[in-house]
This record gives structure tokens, C-alpha cells and sequence, in this order.
């Protein structure tokens, strides 16, 4: 079966600009999250969706938001974008009661 | 390849030698723990997974082992492979979180 799906897989912006990350989860999967992965800070929980309401938000500046759809899909968006945003930006998806978070290969953001 | 962590700590063990990878956790209420790998340019791979009512629990080549007095996690790989390379992150979770923390990673180095 498909995994989790992220695009794109690399992305360049320049500060100030906003963008949006999408994810499509595993078929099945109604929870997802997102996580931010730096050299510097690791792997931080920034928000987790379940059927289209949010049930968690980290710690990050309200620049950072995310939705989820009725197909379970997530989107992310960051606006007004920071040299310091520049990340990898994964998505994970769990069926709900199960084991496992399963990631996707996540998208490189890069702002210049 | 993308850099996971510039400052890991590195584990370097000889092909076919047992491999132990530790992890303290912080939340003494926790009850999920999990195991990933993430090779450069790829998002964390599950390995295994323990609940806070087990001690030890055994995979394919690989055994975690939790001991919740001292809050501390450990993975081990039997007779490591080069495919074994990469960086290993342990996860806690409490189910009414929706989200995992990750500590800051093991760099696993196998030598030929």
C-alpha cells in the first residue's frame, strides 16, 4: 500500500513569503501530524489533526498553521517566512489505537 | 544528503558486533515509546515500538528494553549490518497527546 505522501520534496522561498506543505496519509490513517526537524532543535511536534480538528499544537509562533480535509489530507502553511524556518518539514500518519507513527520523506524548505 | 544533526553522538561498532543505542526519556508519564531510524534524505523508519507495561520487547535482530524506574530506553541491534547505518531517535508518547517527543539521536557508524 501507498505511504505517507509529502510535496513538494524541496522548496525554495524567499523571506517574507509564505508557503504550504501538503500531505496525503496512508489510506485508512485519520490522524496527522507534522513535525519540523532542524540541525539544531531536532524533531519538534508542531500540530496533529484528526478528522479535520486539531487535537495538538507545539510550541511555534502562530505563523505556522495547518488544516486537514475531509479526506484526511493535511495541508501547512508558514507565512511571512524566517531565515530560521529553513527545514525539513515531515508528516506522520497513525490509524487511530494502532501501533506506529508512519512518516513520509518529508519536504526540505529552504528560505534564502 | 540532508544533515539530521551536525553534533550526534556516534555510536561506531565492527559488522556482525552487537549494537546498543540509549535514549532518557523525560515524562514519567509516558506510556509509548518507539524506535526510528532515518537515513539521510529520508523521513524517521519505525523499528519498534514498547508500552510502559513491558520491560523488553523483541523484533527481528532488534530488542528494546525499557526501564521506567530510571526513565531510560534502550535499543539493541543484533549482529549490525551496513545497512544498520544511519540515525536512530527514540520517541515517547502518551495517548492523549496525539504527539511524540524525540530525543536528539544516536549516529550509528557500521565499519566494514
Amino acid at each position: 500500500k501507498a505511504g505517507v505522501t509529502q510535496t513538494p520534496r524541496y522548496l525554495i522561498k524567499t523571506r517574507g513569503q509564505q508557503v504550504t506543505l501538503s500531505c496525503s496519509p496512508i489510506s485508512g490513517h485519520r490522524s496527522v501530524s507534522w513535525y519540523q526537524q532542524t540541525p539544531g532543535q531536532g524533531l519538534q511536534f508542531l500540530f496533529e489533526y484528526f478528522s479535520e480538528t486539531q487535537r495538538n499544537k507545539g510550541n511555534f509562533p502562530g505563523r505556522f498553521s495547518g488544516r486537514q480535509f475531509s479526506n484526511s489530507r493535511s495541508e501547512m502553511n508558514v507565512s511571512t517566512l524566517e531565515l530560521g524556518d529553513s527545514a525539513l518539514y515531515l508528516c506522520a500518519s497513525n490509524l487511530q489505537g494502532a501501533s506506529g507513527y508512519t512518516f513520509g520523506s518529508g519536504t526540505r524548505l529552504t528560505v534564502v | 544528503g540532508e544533515s539530521v544533526g551536525l553534533h550526534l553522538p556516534t555510536l561506531s561498532v565492527q559488522e556482525g558486533d552487537n549494537s546498543i543505542i540509549n535514549c532518557a526519556y523525560s515524562n514519567s508519564a509516558s506510556d509509548y515509546f518507539i524506535w526510528y531510524k532515518q537515513e539521510s534524505g529520508k523521513g524517521p523508519q519505525f523499528i519498534i515500538d514498547i508500552r510502559s507495561n513491558m520491560d523488553k520487547r523483541q523484533g527481528q535482530r532488534v530488542t528494546v528494553l525499557l526501564n521506567k524506574t530510571v526513565k531510560h530506553l534502550s535499543l539493541q541491534i543484533a549482529a549490525t549490518q551496513p545497512g544498520d547505518s544511519a540515525v536512530y531517535f527514540c520517541a515517547e508518547n502518551m495517548d492523549s497527546s496525539y504527539k511524540l517527543i524525540f530525543g536528539s539521536g544516536t549516529r550509528l557508524l557500521v565499519r566494514p
